[in-house]
C-alpha cells in the first residue's frame, strides 16, 4: 500500500462549490504539506503543518483552508472554487526526526478541474 | 526575493550524457534537492546536497557549489525511461523547500 494517499484522484466541480481534498499517511511523519502545480510553474506551497496543533500559511493560501485532524491526516478545502484553482494538487510529508534533511515524500496527486 | 532557475526543456539521445543546471538565490541555504517527476505523477527524490562537491548515485550524480549558488544533475547512459521533468529545490533558512519550475527532459532514440 502507498505510504501517502490522496482522495479523490480526480475531481471536476463547478465554480462556487466547496471542495475537500484529503491526504493520509502511514509513514508516521510529523510534517505535512499541500502544494499545487500548474503547467510551467514549480510546486507552490499552499499550507503546511509541523504537527497537529501547528498550521502555517504557505506562498498561496488565499482561497484555501486546511485541517490537521490527526498526525496522519491533513485535508485541504477550497471554500468557493474558482476556475483558476484548476491544477494538480499534491500532499507531501517529511520527518522532523530526520533533522535537517527534510526529504519530502509525495502522494499521487489530485487533478482538480473547476468549470 | 527567492529564485531558482533551471532550463525549461532539454533534449538528449538514448545512451548519452546530459547535465541539467540549477542556479538559486534564496534566503539562507540548508541543502539542495533534485526530484524526478514523470508526467502526471508525483515527484520522487533523487538526491540531496548540502556540502560542496559531487554526490554519485548509480547513473545519476549531483554537484553543488554553494559560493556560486549553483548545482547540476548529471544523468549518464540515458534510457528512454529517464524522460521526465527534473525539479531543483532549495531548503531555505526557514527549512522551507523553494522549488524551481522544473526541466523537461526529452530522450530520443
Amino acid at each position: 500500500d502507498a505510504d501517502v494517499t490522496q482522495t479523490p484522484r480526480n475531481r471536476i466541480t463547478k465554480t462556487g462549490k466547496r471542495i475537500m481534498l484529503e491526504c493520509s499517511q502511514t509513514k508516521g511523519h510529523d510534517r505535512m504539506y499541500w502544494y499545487r502545480q500548474d503547467p510551467g510553474l514549480g510546486l507552490r506551497l499552499i499550507y503546511y503543518s509541523f504537527d497537529v496543533k501547528d498550521i502555517n500559511k504557505g506562498e498561496i493560501s488565499d482561497g484555501y483552508s486546511v485541517s490537521r485532524q490527526a498526525q496522519a491526516k491533513f485535508s485541504l478545502s477550497l471554500e468557493s472554487a474558482i476556475p483558476n484553482q484548476t491544477a494538480l494538487y499534491f500532499c507531501a510529508t517529511s520527518d522532523l526526526r530526520r533533522g535537517d534533511y527534510n526529504e519530502q515524500f509525495f502522494g499521487p496527486g489530485t487533478r482538480l478541474t473547476v468549470l | 526575493g527567492q529564485n531558482i532557475d533551471q532550463p525549461t526543456e532539454m533534449t538528449a539521445t538514448e545512451g548519452a550524457i546530459v547535465q541539467i543546471n540549477c542556479t538559486y538565490q534564496t534566503s539562507g541555504f540548508n541543502g539542495l534537492f533534485w526530484y524526478q517527476q514523470h508526467a502526471g505523477e508525483a515527484p520522487t527524490f533523487l538526491s540531496y546536497n548540502v556540502l560542496d562537491g559531487l554526490e554519485e548515485k548509480g547513473r545519476f550524480s549531483s554537484f553543488l557549489s554553494r559560493s556560486k549558488g549553483y548545482s547540476y544533475l548529471l544523468l549518464k547512459e540515458l534510457q528512454m525511461k529517464d524522460s521526465a521533468s527534473y525539479l531543483c529545490a532549495v531548503l531555505d533558512s526557514n527549512y522551507q523547500l523553494i522549488w524551481g519550475a522544473g526541466t523537461k527532459l526529452i530522450i530520443k532514440p
